[in-house]
């Protein structure tokens, strides 16, 4: 399982754009791109997930580079309840596969 | 779709007491569910894999005898936390999905041990 590396702490403001990158230097040409937020008591919510370039949902949208040894998370004009951890995850594109969380990347959203 | 609800939210016991906590898929069939501890502030960490009508895999340093895990049903896996002691306080959570799609997980159960 790729390891990946996201900054630990993050801060921004509401209606900022937030951009959070992920470093993941070993991941497998089978292996996706997946993001999760949590918040406090809560279990992780699944965000997004790629393969390669472009991804865009109704909540983020996610960047991945041709040599996908890295990808970046951004969230258009973050408002306080995005205040979260937020964990980027490389997953095997077969089977049930389990995810190994690394230390995830603490957003906080000031008004 | 793809809903995972685990029960008990909160739990608050004596320690000694066994406490079993219950992860249910409600809307897909779940061969393959995975428990997770979270300590406060930390990351989730992987406890065990939950196999469907086999035996649980469990990653290295967690105790299978302290923590009983069964998957009789295809959407309905448990997890035991046997003769629970303060150190087992923790936030549990469980996940599970189809094949080949992002996993979803349960709101997770705070247990407390006094």
């Amino acid at each position: 399982l790729a390891k990946t590396t996201q900054p630990i702490s993050m801060d921004s403001y509401e209606g900022q754009e937030v951009n959070i990158t992920c470093s993941h230097n070993n991941i497998a040409t089978n292996d996706y791109i997946t993001w999760y937020q949590q918040f406090p008591s809560q279990g992780p919510r699944f965000i997004i997930q790629g393969y390669k370039t472009k991804v865009t949902n109704e909540v983020a949208s996610l960047f991945i580079p041709a040599d996908r040894k890295s990808s970046t998370l951004s969230l258009p004009r973050v408002s306080l309840s995005d205040t979260a951890v937020y964990y980027c995850l490389v997953v095997g594109s077969g089977g049930y596969n389990k995810l190994i969380f690394g230390a995830g990347t603490r957003l906080a959203v000031h008004p | 779709g793809a809903v995972v609800s685990q029960h008990p939210s909160w739990v608050i016991c004596k320690s000694g007491t066994s406490v079993k906590i219950e992860c249910r898929s409600l809307d897909f069939q779940a061969t393959t569910m995975f428990w997770y501890r979270q300590f406060p502030k930390q990351s989730l960490m992987l406890m065990a894999t939950s196999n469907e009508g086999s035996k649980a895999t469990y990653e290295q340093g967690v105790e299978k005898d302290k923590f009983l895990i069964n998957h009789a049903s295809l959407t309905l896996s448990t997890l035991t936390v046997t003769s629970a002691h303060p150190e087992d306080s923790s936030f549990y959570i469980c996940s599970g999905g189809t094949g080949g799609q992002p996993q979803h997980f349960g709101d997770g159960t705070r247990l407390s041990i006094l």
